[in-house]
């Protein structure tokens, strides 16, 4: 397997556009996570996901955030419309579950300007 | 509530020297416990897991950690640092009924030669 995917890996947008970060997991992994990290707060867990279906979103930051999870195989986190102080890291990680650890991909290094 | 604190936000070394990252846990459920490893603009990689049995666990890269319930904590360690294990650690922690992976703010470890 590939590993997980991620796409793109350099986001470069203008404030007020929206932003779509993709992510392709491994496959057979039931789990899927998606990370923000920034200098400031670290790596926090904005919302994960267990067979397509979202378990706990409590650390998206606010509406402007969403996430979807339509197959097995892809997600994706929106932000409409991006903020400058959106500007991070986005790591996407998937598991077949807690005990194995998550595996992550490369992440998406979005600049909102 | 259930957390993991990474002590110490930065580490320096010299070549050879111990390597010691502290981490200590607060849960009410047993534990899944982790190490993962992040070098500069990539992803995470997980480095070792203790999920259950043997409370010494041995990694990549010459790395183990060792479970202690009494004193709740997992600390990193390496007899001998090498210019290559500079980079910045994270410990993250997961549980049986949630799946849910937390993670501490990091520790990064230089190297010195």
């Amino acid at each position: 397997d590939a590993g997980v995917i991620q796409s793109p890996r350099h986001e470069v947008t203008e404030m007020g556009q929206e932003v779509t970060l993709r992510c392709k997991p491994i496959s057979g992994h039931d789990y899927l996570f998606w990370y923000r990290q920034t200098m400031m707060r670290g790596l926090e867990l904005l919302i994960y996901f267990n067979n397509n279906v979202p378990i706990d979103d409590s650390g998206m930051p606010e509406d402007r955030f969403s996430a979807k999870m339509p197959n097995a195989s892809f997600s994706t986190l929106k932000i409409q419309p991006s903020e400058p102080r959106d500007s991070a890291v986005y790591f996407c990680a998937s598991t077949p579950g807690g005990r194995v650890g998550a595996f992550f991909g490369q992440g998406t290094r979005l600049t909102v300007v | 509530a259930q957390s993991v604190t990474q002590l110490g936000s930065h580490v320096s070394v010299s070549e050879g020297a111990l390597v010691l990252l502290r981490c200590n846990y607060s849960s009410s459920v047993p534990p899944y416990l982790f190490w993962y490893v992040q070098y500069p603009n990539q992803g995470l990689q997980l480095l070792l897991k203790y999920t259950t049995g043997a409370t010494l666990v041995k990694g990549i890269n010459g790395f183990e950690a060792e479970f202690k319930k009494s004193e709740t904590s997992f600390h990193l360690t390496k007899p001998s640092a090498h210019m290559s294990d500079a980079a910045e650690y994270f410990c993250a922690v997961s549980f049986y009924n949630t799946d849910k992976l937390i993670f501490g703010t990091g520790t990064r470890l230089q190297v010195f030669p």
